[in-house]
């Protein structure tokens, strides 16, 4: 069955402090995995995408790594900063002829001053 | 910067009630699609369309849903017979690429409220 799971499920950290967020999946056959920010109330935005043969992507302070091997990404935030507070989902996506996207619950994430 | 915009924020309807919720993509994109969040959930794929047609629809987009793309800048999703279970946040998206990673930009999202 096509999952996608996220770690922590939310998690507090200091403004300034770096955290990292984890996503394991067992989407197959593998087409693309992103990462996305969602601010309460609002659509996702895109942060990061990674193909199969990517093992990092950056996009500022946001830093994606994917392993296709082990089907385990992360998502690194460097230098939290109070507008960081969101929900961070991953997104994997399965070559099935069309597209079949699987989005992960998030990680909340409070940013705290 | 281009975006998505939808229309209405925030939709409040009787059960049983028709609802169309309104998207403009991006002017050049190519692939459209429709996603749902219920408070408090994940969102949840509903249905991709390309070249004035479903290219695919998860198994939550049954006989009451329709989308539909009425001239070069609309697409709507129409729900035929609202139920409670139909009260969540709606966001539609584009992208730019008929396949492959690319970005898919996302609107604000329709508020329903079946009740």
């Amino acid at each position: 069955k096509n999952q996608v799971e996220q770690s922590p499920q939310s998690l507090i950290i200091l403004e300034g402090k770096n955290c990292t967020l984890q996503c394991n999946y067992t989407v197959s056959p593998f087409s693309n995995l992103r990462w996305y920010k969602q601010d309460t109330g609002r659509g996702p935005v895109s942060l990061t995408i990674m193909t199969f043969s990517e093992n990092t992507k950056s996009n500022g302070r946001y830093t994606a790594t994917l392993d296709a091997d082990t089907k385990q990404s992360s998502l690194h935030i460097t230098a939290s900063q109070l507008s960081d507070s969101a929900s961070y989902i991953c997104v994997v996506s399965a070559n099935t002829g069309g597209f079949k996207t699987i989005f992960g619950a998030g990680t909340r994430l409070f940013v705290k001053a | 910067e281009p975006e998505v915009t939808q229309t209405p924020s925030h939709q409040v309807t009787q059960m049983g009630q028709e609802v169309i919720l309104r998207c403009v993509p991006i002017s050049n994109h190519l692939y459209f699609y429709w996603y749902r969040q219920i408070l408090g959930q994940k969102v949840e794929f509903l249905v991709s369309f390309y070249n004035n047609e479903i290219s695919e629809k998860s198994e939550i987009f049954d006989d009451q849903f329709s989308v539909e793309r009425p001239d070069g800048s609309n697409f709507t999703l129409k729900i035929r017979s609202t139920k409670l279970e139909d009260s969540a946040m709606y966001f539609c998206a584009s992208s730019g690429l008929t396949t492959g990673p690319d970005t898919q930009y996302f609107g604000p999202g329709t508020r329903l409220t079946v009740l």
